[in-house]
């Protein structure tokens, strides 16, 4: 079965501090990966997604994610948190079944940002 | 520019009474879903359609019911028989529901309640 386990359905740091927003994902076949985040009342927008290539990849907002298969996982990272990123972000896999792509995700985590 | 419209923003439903979301992309996308949003849990499948006049349940289908007669819309409508239809509700689309590592577009959501 896939699934998908974001660690911290809460997190909180300080305005320019490092932001890292954990996911791990179960695949018995190489995923694809995305991250969206969503602000209150709105849907989701894209932050970035892995399908094949460089395990490092960079999205919008400054924010980038690696993919690192020995530990199933795909956190979420931006350098210097700004008080716009407060939001939830969303992490979801990817799966072909029966060829068809349905999206599994995770359950969220909330980042709030402290001046 | 190209995007999903979902109206209307906040929708109150009586007792026994049916509601309709509507759907609208202008994306030219084959594949549309609807998705639950619950505080917690991440998003949940409802209905998703790979092609016009084709759909499927997804994960959450009991008490709700879809068509899709055009390719841009893809309406959701909640009837009675949804014993717990508070929640937020997302529609999405993707260029194609096979095989593709294209992500989904997301619209900014319906917010039903119980009146």
């Amino acid at each position: 079965a896939q699934s998908v386990t974001q660690l911290g359905s809460h997190v909180s740091v300080s305005e320019g501090a490092l932001v890292l927003l954990r996911c791990n994902y179960s695949s018995s076949v190489p995923p694809y990966l995305f991250w969206y985040v969503q602000y209150p009342n709105q849907g989701l927008q894209l932050l970035l997604k892995y399908t094949t290539g460089a395990t490092l990849v960079k999205g919008i907002n400054g924010f980038e994610a690696e993919f690192k298969k020995s530990e199933t996982s795909f956190h979420l990272t931006k350098p210097s948190a700004h008080m716009s990123d407060a939001a939830e972000y969303f992490c979801a896999v990817r799966r072909a079944l029966y060829n068809f792509n349905k999206f599994y995700f995770g359950s969220g985590t909330k980042l709030n940002v402290k001046p | 520019d190209g995007g999903i419209t979902q109206s209307p923003k906040y929708l109150f439903r009586k007792e026994g009474q049916n509601v309709t979301l509507s759907c609208e992309q202008n994306l030219n996308h084959d594949a549309m879903y609807w998705y639950r949003q619950d505080p917690g849990q991440g998003l949940r499948l409802i209905y998703y359609s790979q092609i016009v006049n084709d759909f499927q349940k997804g994960d959450i289908a009991e008490g709700y019911s879809v068509s899709r007669e055009k390719k841009e819309s893809f309406p959701l409508t909640v009837t009675s028989a949804q014993k717990n239809p508070t929640a937020f509700y997302l529609c999405a689309s993707s260029i194609t529901a096979f095989n593709s590592n294209q992500p989904q577009h997301f619209g900014d959501g319906t917010r039903l309640s119980i009146l």
